[in-house]
């Protein structure tokens, strides 16, 4: 079955500064890995995906996630924070084997401080 | 273009009522699901459907029935409302292309039951 988790209800970081929102998984096969973005009282909007290829993947808003199988994790990373990226965070996953269930993470919170 | 569209945005419930949620998707999107977002929790698949006819269980299905008579259309029916459904709903929908899907949610329905 799969899983993911995601260790931290929220993040605090200064504006200006890198940001990492930590996400782990489990799943069979080779995993399709997705991160999302949810402002208040809104929907979810698609960030970025890793389906194969390169590890280090860019998507919107100057966001990037890492891949990495041997600890099968896939982060999302920031260079420089901004006040607006202020939101909650899901990491989801799909399984590789032509399943069709996308699961998500328990979210985390994104508070960016000016 | 509309996306994916859920009704009601608010309904207030009693006890042992009944109803159903709305979901319409103009994307011809093959895959459609219904996730329910709680505090702590993040989003749980209830159900989910890859086409017309089909439909499967995710993660937290009980109470809850849908039916795909159409590839528009996926209605989430709550047969007897239990204040444990008070909650947020998603609507999602997505292609299955060989990349991998980008899920598109709708804006949520926000139920209470009392």
């Amino acid at each position: 079955a799969q899983s993911v988790a995601q260790p931290e209800d929220q993040v605090n970081v200064a504006e200006g500064n890198p940001l990492t929102v930590k996400c782990t998984y489990s799943v069979s096969g080779n995993p399709y890995l997705f991160w999302y973005v949810q402002y208040p009282n809104r929907g979810l909007q698609f960030l970025l995906k890793y389906i194969t290829g390169d590890n280090l993947v860019k998507g919107s808003y100057g966001f990037e996630a890492e891949f990495n199988k041997s600890q099968t994790s896939f982060h999302l990373k920031k260079p420089s924070a901004l006040v607006s990226d202020s939101a909650l965070y899901f990491c989801a996953v799909r399984d590789g084997t032509g399943g069709f269930k996308t699961i998500f993470g328990a979210g985390t919170r994104l508070f960016v401080k000016a | 273009n509309a996306g994916v569209t859920q009704t009601p945005k608010f309904q207030v419930l009693k006890t042992g009522q009944s109803m159903t949620l709305q979901c319409a998707q103009d994307m011809n999107h093959e895959y459609m699901s219904w996730y329910r977002q709680d505090p702590g929790m993040g989003l749980r698949l209830i159900h989910y459907s890859v086409g017309a006819g089909i439909t499967d269980q995710g993660e937290v299905p009980n109470g809850y029935n849908v039916s795909r008579s159409t590839t528009e259309d996926f209605p989430l029916r709550l047969l007897s409302a239990a204040p444990s459904q008070t909650s947020v709903y998603f609507c999602a929908s997505s292609y299955d292309l060989p990349e991998g899907n980008t899920i598109y949610f709708g804006e949520g329905s926000w139920l209470t039951v009392v």
